[in-house]
């Protein structure tokens, strides 16, 4: 069964502070996908990272990085100094090779205060 | 590049009445996904169509929903005899031709929010 759990519900940080957002998935799959997706206040759905179960190399881009590591299953991401812009709901998400569909987790709500 | 249209992107309908959501995929794309959000809840995958073919209905509710994707003109999600527990986000995502079993990204669409009265 594939699934991903984002166990902090809402996170509220003050501007500029770092702020690491949690991703644990579960799959049997050998290969499979992690993504993050950012949905602002608007409602729309940003892409941000796509990961391959084969490439456990961490990723950085600009104020944003990811955590990939297999041994825990966990793929977190992290925002650095943060901005009031960030605030979004961060949704994880898992596809395998074996099915269509990708797996969500709940989400984590980020406020940044100014 | 246009990104992935739905409209509308707010409709209202009373109890039993119809509702048909709309989503043309990204210029390129030949594959569409349907995903239902509840309130406070991440997104669930109800069906997955290429060009005039469902591929994968399993998160589709049984009744009341059906899902197309025709060879001209863009998916459609639709919602017979809607109810109270119908009203959520219904976003379309869309990805390039598979290779192989290679597993692309999904783009999303802004959504469309269905409010039942």
């Amino acid at each position: 069964a594939q699934k991903v759990t984002q166990a902090q519900t809402e996170i509220s940080v003050v501007e500029k502070e770092d702020v690491t957002l949690d991703c644990v998935y579960e799959t049997r799959d050998t290969t499979y996908y992690l993504f993050w997706y950012k949905q602002p206040p608007s409602g729309e759905l940003v892409f941000l990272i796509r990961r391959n179960s084969f490439d456990e190399q961490n990723e950085i881009s600009g104020r944003y990085s990811w955590n990939f590591q297999k041994s825990t299953s966990s793929f977190n991401f992290t925002i650095t100094a943060s901005q009031v812009v960030d605030s979004a709901v961060y949704f994880c998400a898992l596809s395998s090779n074996t099915g269509n569909q990708f797996y969500f987790g709940t989400g984590t709500s980020l406020t940044v205060i100014p | 590049n246009a990104g992935v249209m739905q409209n509308p992107r707010h409709l209202v309908r009373r109890r039993g009445q119809e509702a048909r959501l709309r989503c043309s995929p990204m210029k390129g794309h030949s594959h569409v996904y349907w995903y239902r959000q509840l309130p406070e809840e991440g997104l669930k995958f109800m069906v997955y169509l290429q060009k005039e073919n469902i591929i994968d209905e399993s998160g589709m509710p049984k009744e009341r929903f059906s899902a197309e994707f025709p060879k001209e003109g863009p998916s459609i999600l639709r919602i017979q005899q809607v109810v109270r527990g119908d009203s959520a986000a219904y976003f379309c995502a869309s990805s390039p031709e598979l290779a192989g079993t290679f597993t692309d990204t999904q783009y999303f669409g802004p959504g469309t929010r269905l409010t039942v009265l």
